[in-house]
């Protein structure tokens, strides 16, 4: 298995709504990464959980909470979001914060706020 | 701080044109580089890397050398094809560090 996999691939919340996207890998990465990405831009990182511990939040609002309850899953919870936080949001995994090693993408979930 | 810069796109070519997407960038230490490849409506996909300089990196056609002395990873392929048309991103992460610093992406179309 060499892939990530993000469900659901497309959500539609309102701003008082709470949803959750859900991240899974079963490459044994114990690397693992949250990434916004607006229309015609270059990904942008918001968390970084290594070895299943946050080990980097890129002072994210909290309205988005991570969670890894073991080491092949990532959530993202969702509370409270902003029309302006629609975006496709990216899960990614590598082997370790080794510079050798790229990043295996999942294919997004994109989220719209109304 | 570290940044990279590519190319302006769209980038046009017709079928089997030669391809270069330019990519600079600059570094306080030794990273490794990398090219992405996201096509419509997906997440991105490693086309290749290259961890030191002179290094060549090559995946499906596609090749970049990694050029210390210029601080340049531009991407080539000899023969574009139109399903190679897709937004290209160059990156670079710093050793020991998990954060990539992706440039803006360079979309490419390649017309029949």
């Amino acid at each position: 298995d060499t892939e990530v996999t993000q469900t659901p691939k497309h959500l539609v919340m309102g701003m008082t709504n709470k949803k959750s996207l859900k991240c899974e890998q079963h490459m044994g990465h114990r690397a693992m990464y949250w990434y916004k990405q607006k229309a015609k831009k270059p990904p942008e990182l918001m968390f970084v959980y290594s070895y299943e511990k946050l080990s980097i939040n890129e002072s994210v609002p909290s309205r988005f909470s991570p969670e890894c309850p073991n080491s092949s899953l990532l959530n993202l919870h969702l509370h409270a979001l902003q029309p302006e936080d629609s975006a496709l949001y990216l899960c990614a995994s590598s082997q370790g914060a080794d510079r050798a090693y790229g990043y295996t993408f999942g294919s997004g979930t994109r989220l719209t706020v109304v | 701080g570290d940044s990279v810069t590519q190319m302006e796109g769209p980038v046009t070519l017709s079928e089997e044109a030669f391809l270069t997407i330019n990519c600079t960038y600059t570094a306080t230490g030794y990273p490794s580089l990398f090219w992405y490849v996201q096509y419509p409506g997906e997440g991105l996909q490693l086309l290749l890397k290259a961890t030191k300089a002179d290094d060549k990196g090559s995946n499906k056609g596609f090749e970049a050398t990694y050029r210390k002395e210029t601080t340049s990873f531009h991407l080539e392929k000899g023969s574009v094809q139109v399903s190679d048309s897709a937004v290209y991103f160059c990156a670079l992460v710093e050793p020991g560090t998990y954060k990539y610093i992706f440039g803006t992406g360079t979309r490419l179309k390649v017309l029949a």
